[in-house]
């Protein structure tokens, strides 16, 4: 069983100020990280994914996030944020070892609101 | 357009009522998952098929929740007997079968029961 937990529901920063939005997870096995972001009136998209090697990643619009094993953590972050950028987002695990696409079938946090004013 | 597509974006029904959900995933695309999410949380996995076979149907939570993809392509989640609890946003997501670990997400059908 996995679980993920996002620690803040909601983030609010000015513009132009870096963020980090903080995601822990819990896993008896190897785990694929991703983050999506949800935009308002949109549907869920890909921020960026973790599935091996450098466990720095780099993902659209600026963001980035590291995996941190020992600590079963996957924060991202933004050195400066853009008022676009305020949106609801979402960290997600998925079992590397399933095989075959269950890597899509995602354990997901409840959510960080991004609120980035001017 | 090129992306999923969900229908209807808001169904509104009773207690009881018979609910059908579709959902047109992206051309090409042989893995297909459904997400329910309810307010104030994160979605949470329903089933994903591989072709026109559930994969995985460990997330339905009760005999009342059924999905169908008959050819492959369009997928249909069904649910009896609707309760109020069921009210929630059901996303679909479709992905290609290599693992690139990217879903693309329509952007929901929202279940209202009253």
């Amino acid at each position: 069983a996995q679980s993920v937990t996002q620690l803040d529901s909601q983030v609010p920063v000015f513009e132009e100020a870096p963020v980090e939005l903080r995601c822990n997870y819990s896993s008896s096995v190897s785990v694929y990280l991703f983050w999506y972001v949800q935009y308002p009136n949109q549907g869920l998209q890909l921020l960026l994914k973790y599935l091996s090697g450098s466990t720095l990643v780099k993902g659209i619009n600026g963001f980035e996030a590291e995996f941190n094993k020992s600590q079963t953590s996957f924060h991202l972050r933004k050195p400066s944020v853009h008022i676009s950028d305020t949106a609801e987002y979402f960290c997600a695990v998925s079992d590397s070892e399933g095989g075959g696409t269950s890597y899509g079938k995602l354990t997901f946090g409840q959510g960080t609101i991004l609120t980035v004013h001017p | 357009g090129a992306g999923v597509s969900q229908t209807p974006s808001n169904k509104v029904t009773e207690k009881g009522k018979y609910v059908e959900l579709r959902c047109d995933p992206i051309s090409g695309h042989t893995a297909l998952y459904w997400y329910r999410q309810s307010l104030g949380q994160g979605p949470e996995f329903l089933i994903y098929f591989q072709g026109t076979g559930a994969a995985d149907d460990s997330g339905l939570p009760n005999d009342r929740f059924f999905a169908v993809r008959p050819e492959g392509s369009v997928s249909t989640l069904k649910i009896q007997r609707t309760e109020r609890g069921d009210s929630a946003v059901y996303l679909c997501a479709s992905s290609l079968i290599a693992a690139t670990g990217e879903l693309f997400f329509g952007e929901g059908s929202r279940l209202t029961v009253l």
